[in-house]
């Protein structure tokens, strides 16, 4: 079946720094990939969304020049949370959507992210 | 715009009982319906989709979910169960037409099973 590679899976960074999340899927490509956020005990929340060879969409109340998104090619969205504060420590899920009609969503495991 | 609501924020059964977990949606038109579970600090793994076709969608674990348009609801259920079923559940909706494709999650159900 469909695999979506999400990494790391936990990361510590300090305040001030840059993570990058690498999100990738496996045995097919993915026409659209979404990045979600999730705090504890709640759902999850669409950041933005992004498209192979295209600027990513945001959803209202999203920074995007601070989460950067890049999705170079049909196999790989990356999430750069620039400037990390501890405030944007969460848990960040990753989904990629087949490039067949109809296709469905396959979820990466997700990465724990804690500013210190 | 859509939306997703799940009655019940945490729900408890008895391993053995019957699981009902609620949701549903608020769609112009009818759009494609599925429940995920995550269990603690993992990414999401579909239990079961609703696109079109046989309104009673059968998934995996045992679960099964059924559509009603009339009642704009999804509502998952299992006939007994498990100590492993206890977990985050999620319903989400996505359209059935267009490109956007965004999947809007409701808030989620705690499901707790008691031996």
């Amino acid at each position: 079946g469909a695999v979506v590679s999400q990494h790391p899976s936990w990361v510590i960074c300090k305040s001030g720094t840059s993570v990058k999340i690498e999100c990738r899927s496996l045995d097919f490509q993915a026409t659209t990939m979404f990045w979600y956020r999730q705090f504890p005990k709640q759902s999850l929340m669409l950041m933005a969304t992004s498209n192979e060879g295209s600027k990513a969409t945001y959803e209202q109340g999203v920074e995007k020049d601070k989460f950067l998104i890049n999705h170079a090619s049909l196999t790989l969205s990356t999430l750069t949370v620039t400037s990390a504060h501890p405030e944007d420590s969460s848990f960040y899920i990753c989904s990629a959507r087949a490039l067949i009609q109809g296709g469905g969503y396959t979820f990466g495991s997700g990465t724990r992210l804690t500013v210190v | 715009a859509q939306s997703v609501t799940q009655l019940g924020s945490h729900v408890s059964v008895s391993e053995g009982a019957l699981v009902l977990l609620r949701c549903n949606y608020s769609s112009s038109v009818p759009p494609y319906l599925f429940w995920y579970v995550q269990y603690p600090n993992q990414g999401l793994q579909l239990l079961l989709k609703y696109t079109t076709g046989a309104t009673l969608v059968k998934g995996i674990n045992g679960f099964e979910a059924e559509f009603k348009k009339s009642e704009t609801s999804f509502h998952l259920t299992k006939p007994s169960a498990h100590m492993s079923d206890a977990a985050e559940y999620f319903c989400a909706v996505s359209p059935s037409s267009g490109n956007t494709g965004k999947l809007i999650f409701g808030q989620g159900t705690t499901l707790q099973v008691k031996p």
